[in-house]
């Protein structure tokens, strides 16, 4: 079974402050990592998708980075707001057509 | 509007009662799957479909049954269900496997008594 970790598995701000989380995946085989983006009552929705070694990616405040060579994407906020508040899930694919999911991050941010 | 659709979205039954929650999505998307979400434990893949008629289990397949023989539709069998399956399953598809984002359907929130 593929191993994926995500860490940390919760992170409280403040609103403004800037945080960074981390997928770690194995790197022999990767074809694709995806980010999404979980609110509370609500469903998984895709941040991302990203290919190649050092890809990065930005879609507002909100962007990832991604190595391949020693399997590993962060995901970074910058200044936090509340409606960031969320799970962040990571989905590495190494072979196979099985999608296996991080157990994410939970965000909170304090207005 | 493109969208993933589930029904029902909340059930209560009771051990034993065969049930379906449909899945239909509207993008005439390949790929289809279906997870399960216990708190935890996190998002789960029960099964996948690559394709009409093609299936295959993910990583907890045991107690459920798919079909897929039209391209829009992903149907969830629980032949007989039993209280540790109860959860909120998700419904997701895409475009493709690796390449592309999946879309998920609002829930369904299964309570087996």
């Amino acid at each position: 079974i593929l191993n994926v970790e995500q860490s940390p598995q919760s992170l409280h701000v403040q609103e403004g402050d800037s945080t960074n989380f981390t997928c770690s995946f194995p790197s022999s085989n990767f074809y694709a990592l995806h980010w999404y983006r979980w609110e509370t009552a609500k469903s998984p929705e895709a941040l991302f998708v990203m290919t190649l070694n050092g890809d990065e990616k930005k879609k507002g405040r909100i962007s990832a980075t991604l190595n391949t060579k020693e399997g590993y994407s962060y995901l970074y906020i910058k200044g936090s707001q509340p409606e960031d508040s969320a799970t962040y899930l990571c989905a590495p694919y190494t072979g196979g057509f099985k999608t296996i999911f991080g157990a994410g991050t939970r965000l909170f941010v304090k207005a | 509007e493109a969208q993933v659709t589930q029904n029902p979205r909340y059930l209560i039954t009771v051990t034993g009662k065969k049930l379906t929650v449909t899945c239909s999505q509207n993008m005439n998307h390949e790929y289809m799957s279906w997870y399960r979400q216990d708190p935890g434990l996190g998002l789960r893949q029960i099964y996948y479909s690559m394709n009409v008629e093609v299936t295959d289990k993910g990583d907890v397949p045991e107690g459920y049954k798919v079909s897929r023989k039209e391209k829009r539709n992903f149907p969830l069998i629980l032949e007989s269900p039993s209280p540790n399956q109860t959860s909120l399953y998700f419904c997701a598809s895409s475009s493709g496997h690796t390449d592309y984002e999946q879309y998920f359907g609002p829930g369904t929130r299964l309570t087996v008594t």
